[in-house]
C-alpha cells in the first residue's frame, strides 16, 4: 500500500541552527500539507501545497519557515532559525483530490529544540 | 475562527459495548468530515470520511454526520481494547487547498 514517508524520525537540534525535514508524498498525490502537534494538544494545520506553489498558510507559518518541492518526488519543510517552541512532531501529509479528499500522514518527524 | 470541538475524555467503555464519540463544528461551509485514530506517539490514521447528512458504515464503525447541528459522531460496535486511542475528528471548510481543521482529539479506553 502506497505511504507517505518522513525523514529523520527524529532530530535534536540547538535553538537558532536550521532544520529541514524531508517527506515523499504518495506518487499520484497533487496537493500536499505539513502539519505539527506539541506534546498534548491539537494537529495543527502549516501550509498547503499544490501545482508548485503554497496554497494556504497558517498563522504559525512565519517567515522562519519555508516548503519546497526541489525534485517530483521529495516534499520539504525548512526552519530556519528554530526556537524551543518549534519542538513537536511534524507530519507531512498529503491527498489526491484536495478539497474533498482524504489526508494520509507521513509516521512524522519529532523536532527537538535544546 | 474556525473550531472543531470534542470531549477530551477520557471515555471509558467496555469490551463488546458500543463507543460513541462526538464533534461540533462551527463552520457552516465545511464539506467534508474526517474521523481518524492516532495511538500514542503515532501519526493519525484516516479510519472514515463523510460528505453527506445521514450515517456511513464500514464495518464496526458508523459516522453520522448532521449538517443542520453542525455535528458529527463516530460508533464503534464491539469494542476492542486495540480501539483504545484518541479519536480526531477533522473538517475540510472546502476551501480549495483542503486543509483540514482538527478537533483537540478524544481518548478512547476499552476495558478487557
Amino acid at each position: 500500500e502506497p505511504e507517505v514517508t518522513q525523514t529523520p524520525s527524529h532530530q535534536v537540534t540547538q535553538m537558532g541552527q536550521e532544520v529541514i525535514l524531508r517527506c515523499v508524498p504518495i506518487s499520484n498525490h497533487l496537493y500536499f500539507y505539513w502539519y505539527r502537534q506539541i506534546l498534548g494538544q491539537k494537529v495543527e494545520f502549516l501550509v498547503s501545497f499544490y501545482n508548485n506553489e503554497i496554497s494556504e498558510k497558517s498563522e504559525i507559518f512565519d517567515d522562519q519557515f519555508s516548503v519546497e518541492r526541489p525534485d517530483g518526488s521529495n516534499f520539504t519543510l525548512k526552519i530556519r532559525s528554530t526556537k524551543l517552541e518549534d519542538s513537536a512532531m511534524y507530519f507531512c501529509a498529503s491527498s489526491e483530490l484536495g478539497v474533498a479528499g482524504e489526508l494520509f500522514f507521513g509516521e512524522g518527524s519529532r523536532l527537538t529544540v535544546l | 475562527q474556525k473550531e472543531v470541538e470534542q470531549n477530551s475524555g477520557p471515555l471509558s467503555v467496555p469490551e463488546g459495548a458500543i463507543a460513541s464519540l462526538n464533534c461540533t463544528y462551527s463552520d457552516r461551509g465545511s464539506q467534508s468530515f474526517f474521523w481518524y485514530r492516532q495511538y500514542s506517539g503515532k501519526s493519525p490514521e484516516l479510519i472514515m470520511f463523510i460528505y453527506s447528512n445521514g450515517d456511513k458504515e464500514d464495518g464496526r464503525f458508523t459516522a453520522q454526520l448532521n449538517k443542520a447541528s453542525q455535528y458529527v459522531s463516530l460508533l464503534i460496535r464491539d469494542s476492542q481494547p486495540s480501539d483504545s486511542a484518541t479519536y480526531l475528528c477533522a473538517v475540510n471548510i472546502g476551501n480549495q487547498g483542503g486543509k483540514l481543521i482538527f478537533g483537540q482529539g478524544t481518548e478512547l479506553s476499552v476495558k478487557p
